[in-house]
């Protein structure tokens, strides 16, 4: 069994701080990792996607991948009330197309 | 991003009929489209995998002759549920992926079965 963990949450930061989303895998030979968000009522969003190991960087947001430890984790820098949203990382494993998804952890960004 | 457009966005049935719900590629075609169910405050759940031209593959669980899934052009898949009952009032969301690793999603349709 192909799993991806996320703590559910909820994690809380005040606004202008930095927010850290951590997700595992457990296929060590997962190839491409996702950080997706999705506000209540609506579909998931792809924000951001990583191959490599180390670190990625757009706008915000950066995500930083260890494959040695398997983690996937995404930080938002300045956080605002509108990041407030349930973060969902995805994992395609190795010799696979179809991603796993964890199942999200919840940001609250409070003013 | 790509852009996936999926319709109707929400839907009222009643019990016993069925009702379609079409994925559309924009401006890439998409050679293989997923079909999710999430209910409330829950994770997406994985219903199929669709490949254009072939039988959809359904995970566990999903019964086949109820969740009719047609992937005829590298556009556009549909998701018929049969004669609904509404324990399958959810959110139904698809996402298409095309020649690279980025799956994109859907607004999703909002089904409830009355």
């Amino acid at each position: 069994q192909k799993e991806v963990e996320q703590n559910s949450g909820p994690l809380s930061v005040p606004e202008g701080a930095i927010a850290s989303l951590n997700c595992t895998y457990s296929d060590r030979g997962s190839q491409s990792f996702f950080w997706y968000r999705q506000y209540s009522g609506k579909s998931p969003e792809l924000i951001m996607f990583i191959y490599s190991n180390g670190d990625k960087e757009d706008g915000r947001f950066t995500a930083q991948l260890n494959k040695a430890s398997q983690y996937v984790s995404l930080l938002i820098r300045d956080s605002q009330p509108s990041d407030s949203a349930t973060y969902l990382c995805a994992v395609t494993p190795g010799g696979s197309y179809i991603p796993t998804f964890g199942r999200g952890t919840s940001l609250i960004v409070h003013p | 991003g790509a852009v996936v457009s999926q319709h109707p966005s929400w839907v009222i049935c009643k019990s016993g009929t069925s009702v379609k719900i079409e994925c559309r590629s924009l401006d890439f075609q998409a050679t293989t489209m997923f079909w999710y169910r999430q209910f409330p405050k829950q994770s997406l759940m994985l219903m199929a995998t669709s490949n254009e031209g072939s039988k959809a593959t359904y995970e566990q669980g999903v019964e086949k002759d109820k969740f009719l899934i047609n992937h005829a052009s590298l556009t556009l898949s549909t998701l018929t549920v049969t004669s609904a009952h509404p324990e399958d009032s959810s959110f139904y969301i698809c996402s298409a992926l095309g020649q690279t690793t980025e799956a994109f999603f859907g607004q999703g349709t909002r089904l409830t079965v009355v």
